[in-house]
């Protein structure tokens, strides 16, 4: 089975910082990579497919970039809005398995 | 726009059985393969099943594998997911997300959620 290893598991940052989270795969995984953002008490919401492509709607300050096993979503400047858990999602398996990373959690620093 | 819509959850004792339901609307439903992901209170994402736009072709997670099953009516807009002996591992929000396709190898991302509904299990 592939596993997904997120890091950080939380951080903390301010209003206008970059933030870059990191995603590891236990194997390549080409880049069959999501993301997703949950905020406390609601479902999570599609940010980045295919590794890098933006969903529809989402702010052009979401990016994401890597192949292989190593990816990272990057925020080029966080907003109030954008403090929540972050997840990524290996589809490289689908249909038997999709596999969620353990989360990052951003926070107000 | 797209609603999804779960419903069915409660606190069940263990080894009892729950049955959970999604409804969908602004969207031709049969056109989608659909999931269930689940999240434990406090913790990450678990996904649970897959059932793909015609109904047949399904695929589940070990930790469910045998006690879970996948449906769908398309006529009445709906997903289902049956749960049998539950355990107390089990209790988390069950989600219902919609796939952008009619069911795809490798390239599966999750575009439409609903609001979760909760499960417990507990004696």
């Amino acid at each position: 089975d592939i596993q997904m290893t997120q890091s950080p598991s939380s951080l903390s940052a301010s209003v206008g910082d970059r933030v870059t989270i990191t995603c590891r795969a236990s194997q390549s995984i080409s880049r069959n990579l999501n993301w997703y953002q949950q905020k406390p008490g609601k479902a999570p919401k599609l940010l980045i497919y295919a590794a890098s492509s933006l969903q529809s709607g989402v702010p052009s300050r979401f990016s994401g970039s890597g192949s292989g096993t190593d990816f990272t979503l990057t925020i080029s400047s966080l907003q109030p809005e954008d403090f929540a858990s972050y997840y990524c999602q290996q589809s490289n398996s689908a249909p038997e398995r999709l596999t969620f990373g353990g989360g990052t959690k951003v926070e107000i620093k | 726009q797209v609603q999804l819509v779960e419903s069915g959850g409660g606190v069940v004792q263990p080894g009892r059985s729950l049955r959970l339901s999604c409804v969908g609307s602004g969207l031709t439903f049969s056109n989608y393969a659909m999931h269930w992901v689940r999240q434990a209170p406090g913790k990450g994402l678990e996904w649970v099943a897959v059932i793909w736009y015609d109904g047949i072709n399904k695929w589940y997670a070990d930790s469910v594998k045998g006690r879970f099953t996948i449906s769908r009516d398309n006529s009445k807009n709906t997903l289902y997911l049956q749960m049998n002996s539950l355990r107390a591992e089990d209790t988390a929000v069950y989600y219902c997300a919609r796939e952008p396709s009619g069911g795809s190898y490798g390239t599966t991302a999750l575009d439409y959620w609903g609001q979760g509904t909760l499960v417990t299990v507990s004696s």
